[in-house]
């Protein structure tokens, strides 16, 4: 299985101040379509996982632009350009492209 | 909107046997792969299957492989997944999403709680 690493894996940030989170992959991530789907999900206290970034770096509709996705091959990266409050949770990234798909073990995201 | 709404998760025993399912709204269920994904308490989050929108692909990851079952119903725009020679690993947030690599929806989950 494709195992995915995640750091760090806590992160306490100042408000304002930009934040990043990397996911490595133990395989390479682009599929015989073309496409890489790893994927970028927050999930907020108490609340199910929403999409933030899919196929590495297209923001889904209403997620502010001060996230943003990049990376290639095995090493991906979630950049959040400056920290709100509503950015609290713990985010995961989840690759869909080999089976079984997997997911990163979490990156908790709280303000110092 | 989307919507997915999961419901049929209790306690049950262990070795017991369940059926989760999941309301669809706000999209053309019939055309969208769906999955099973599921969060043990304070843990992260684990695949357990999907189905291909007219049933004819259906994968699961291993732990699960032989005692889950994952249907549909497009007539209904429901999606189910039958447990069975349930476990205590078993516990956890059942979550209904729509795609196949995407994962572009998700519902509230349903608590499945494995316990004597």
């Amino acid at each position: 299985d494709v195992v995915l690493t995640q750091s760090p894996l806590s992160l306490p940030v100042t408000l304002g101040q930009p934040a990043s989170i990397s996911c490595r992959s133990s395989q390479g991530l682009v599929h015989s379509d073309g496409n890489t789907y790893l994927n970028w999900f927050q999930q907020r206290p108490g609340q199910s996982p929403r999409r933030l970034i899919y196929q590495v770096s297209t923001r889904d509709s209403g997620v502010p632009d001060r996230f943003s996705g990049s990376g290639s091959g095995t090493d991906f990266t979630l950049k959040i350009s400056r920290v709100e409050t509503e950015d609290v949770g713990v985010f995961y990234c989840m690759q869909g492209t080999h089976w079984p798909f997997t997911f990163g073990p979490g990156t908790k995201v709280d303000i110092k | 909107e989307v919507q997915l709404v999961e419901s049929g998760g209790v306690l049950v025993q262990p070795g017991g046997s369940l059926r989760l399912s999941c309301a669809a709204s706000g999209f053309t269920f019939s055309n969208y792969w769906m999955s099973w994904v599921r969060q043990a308490p304070g843990k992260g989050l684990e695949w357990v299957a999907s189905i291909k929108q007219d049933e004819s692909e259906k994968y699961y990851v291993d732990p699960v492989k032989g005692r889950f079952t994952i249907s549909r119903d497009n007539a209904k725009n429901s999606l189910y997944l039958q447990m069975n020679s349930l476990r205590a690993e078993d516990t956890s947030l059942y979550y209904c999403m729509r795609g196949l690599r995407l994962g572009d929806s998700w519902g509230q989950g349903t608590l499945v709680t494995v316990s004597s």
